[in-house]
């Protein structure tokens, strides 16, 4: 069974910062992985997806990078601002079938 | 607009009531997926389906069930079986293989 981990639970950084999130998997075998975010009692808004031959995709300050053979996938987020502050989820999908599954999230706070 | 439509986005239910989400998307996408969060957890896969008259059990699938008679539409009913049903619910599309997109969600909470 797929097991999808996020490290940190909850980050604070001061406006400015690069940081970087991280998503852990246990089964390599994944088609691809995505990345969201979500506001405080909203959905979530899907910010990358990275298929299982990529390294890397880019949007505006967003970076995934995906590294199948260690099970790791990170979200660098250049110069933070207040509007970056939500919770951070990524999600993996297996090959062969549509089931998504989530890991627990990093909760990220930037500091004004 | 296209998108994911999910109603009501609060619901109240009594002990022992079945009670139905609705969740219609308009993106002509095949998957769709049914979810539960719990304060400060992340997402539990309830069911999920890849195609009309088709669908799964994820991994918490006890005390609900899902219809798939339309491409656009997937209700989600919490039976009266499931003991702990408050919860935010969010229901999610997505083309085979690519991008999931989500709903705005629904607020059950038993009264």
């Amino acid at each position: 069974k797929q097991e999808v981990t996020q490290i940190p639970a909850a980050l604070s950084v001061p406006e400015g910062e690069n940081l970087v999130l991280n998503c852990s998997f246990t089964d390599s075998a994944i088609y691809n992985l995505q990345w969201f975010r979500q506001d405080p009692g909203k959905g979530l808004t899907s910010l990358l997806l990275i298929q299982s031959s990529q390294r890397e995709q880019t949007s505006g300050r967003l970076n995934a990078s995906l590294d199948k053979s260690s099970g790791r996938s990170t979200l660098y987020i250049a110069a933070s601002q207040p509007g970056d502050s939500a919770t951070y989820l990524c999600a993996v999908r297996p090959f062969g079938n549509e089931k998504l599954t989530f890991g627990t999230g990093t909760r990220l706070t930037i500091i004004p | 607009d296209g998108g994911i439509t999910q109603s009501p986005k609060y619901l109240f239910r009594k002990e022992g009531q079945n009670v139905t989400l609705s969740c219609e998307q308009n993106l002509n996408h095949d998957a769709m997926y049914w979810y539960r969060q719990d304060p400060g957890q992340g997402l539990r896969l309830i069911y999920y389906s890849q195609i009309v008259n088709d669908f799964q059990k994820g991994d918490i699938a006890e005390g609900y069930s899902v219809s798939r008679e339309k491409k656009e539409s997937f209700p989600l009913t919490v039976t009266s079986a499931q003991k702990n049903p408050t919860a935010f619910y969010l229901c999610a599309s997505s083309p085979r293989g690519i991008e999931a997109f989500f709903g705005q969600g629904t607020r059950l909470t038993v009264v």
